[in-house]
Order: structure tokens, then sequence, then C-alpha cells
């Protein structure tokens, strides 16, 4: 099965808001309101950002917000900091038991 | 504190074996699903598997299957991945996390290296 497709870069001034789609099937992303999303620096390991599409685990900000539309999920981030550059990866339920990880993409904090 | 400790990874040749360790504390071990997620350099997390809190279900990403067996140990509070018959493509940074929908708690990862 094939990765989630997910922009490989975008990028945002501080301030400003961006979001990272994150596109899938029905099998997966369509077929399930399981989609978590994970923030990571070079060399550390992933930090779970939203979990059930648009919740938010405790001591993440309220900037960070997710979303779905079909087949495709969103991750926004508003007011943008420096801090927030890293890679962000999707996930989603892919029935019978698994799980699919999208590709990764690159937020720059210009 | 949730704690997830790996061990276990190195170097080993192609169509060797390796066994990875996930010490769990902070928790109630046997209440959670447990699963392993990798990531090869440079590239994105790719989950493995997966297995039920008393070890009756897992389940496996098709690339693994009939090579890695994941298990756990209640009674140590630990999780297990069996990796046999390596192939280059495993090199990678391999996750253990607590869960199985999403993965809110990571260890800091443990590298396996398959290279001759």
């Amino acid at each position: 099965q094939s990765a989630l497709t997910q922009p490989r870069s975008v990028s945002g001034s501080p301030g400003q808001s961006v979001a990272i789609s994150c596109t899938g099937t029905s099998s997966d992303v369509g077929g399930y309101n399981y989609v978590s999303w994970y923030q990571q620096y070079p060399g550390k390991a992933p930090k779970l950002m939203i979990y059930d599409v648009s919740k938010r685990p405790s001591g993440v900000p309220d900037r960070f917000s997710g979303s779905k539309s079909g087949n495709t999920a969103s991750l926004t981030i508003s007011g943008l900091q420096a801090e927030d550059e890293a890679d962000y990866y999707c996930c989603s339920y892919a029935g019978s038991y698994t799980l699919i990880f999208g590709a990764g993409t690159k937020l720059t904090v210009l | 504190e949730v704690q997830l400790v790996e061990s276990g990874g190195g170097l080993v040749q192609p169509g060797g074996s390796l066994r990875l360790s996930c010490a769990a504390s902070g928790f109630t071990f046997s209440t959670y699903w447990m699963s392993w997620v990798r990531q090869a350099p440079g590239k994105g997390l790719e989950w493995v598997a997966n297995i039920k809190q008393d070890g009756s279900d897992k389940y496996y990403v098709d690339s693994v299957k009939g090579r890695f067996t994941i298990s756990r140990d209640n009674a140590k509070n630990s999780l297990y991945l069996q990796m046999n018959s390596l192939r280059a493509e495993d090199t990678a940074v391999y996750y253990c996390a607590r869960d199985s929908r999403y993965f809110q708690y990571w260890g800091q990862g443990t590298l396996v290296t398959v290279s001759s």
C-alpha cells in the first residue's frame, strides 16, 4: 500500500497560517475518523499533535488544528512561530488493524 | 511519567537476524496495544506491526510479513520485535510506540543497519 500523499514542503512567515494536506483513499483517510498528525525535529522521535482527525492532546497549542473532507485530511497551523519549523506526518487507520503514514511535509518558517 | 526505551539495534548482515526490545514504564503496560514504527535514513515513518494487550492478535505491514514477529511479556513490561531474513531495505531507526490507532508515546528509537 502506498504512503498517503502530502506536499513535500510548505512555507510561511511568522504569524501566518499554513495548511498541510494528506490525501488517501476511501480505504483509509476517507473510511475512518482515525487520522493523526505528528511533528518531528531532526534526530528526534515524533510528537503527536492531532488525533482522531481534530482532537488535540493535552499540551499541544490550540494553534494546531485538524480537519477532514472526503479522502483528504488537513493540518492547519495558525500564528506560525519559528519553533514550528519541522517535518510533519499524517497517519491513518487503514482497516484490519493496520496503519499507513504520509510521506511527510517539511515546514519552513521564513 | 511514561517511558519507552528501545534496545537491541546494531549492524547485521543481509539474511541475518536481530531482536529488538522495548522496556515500558509509567503506565499499566498490559492494558495497551503496542506498536513498532520505523524510519529509514532520510525517509518517512512506516508502521511495522502492532500487538493486542494479551498478545493474542498481531498485525504487520506486508513488507515484513513472514520475516518479523512482534511479541510482548506483560510480566516484564516489555515489547519485542524478532527480525529474521533481514534486507538492506530494513535499515531504519525502529521506534516502540504505545497504542495502535495513534501514537501518543514513543521511545527514542534504536538503529538497525543491514549491510555486508
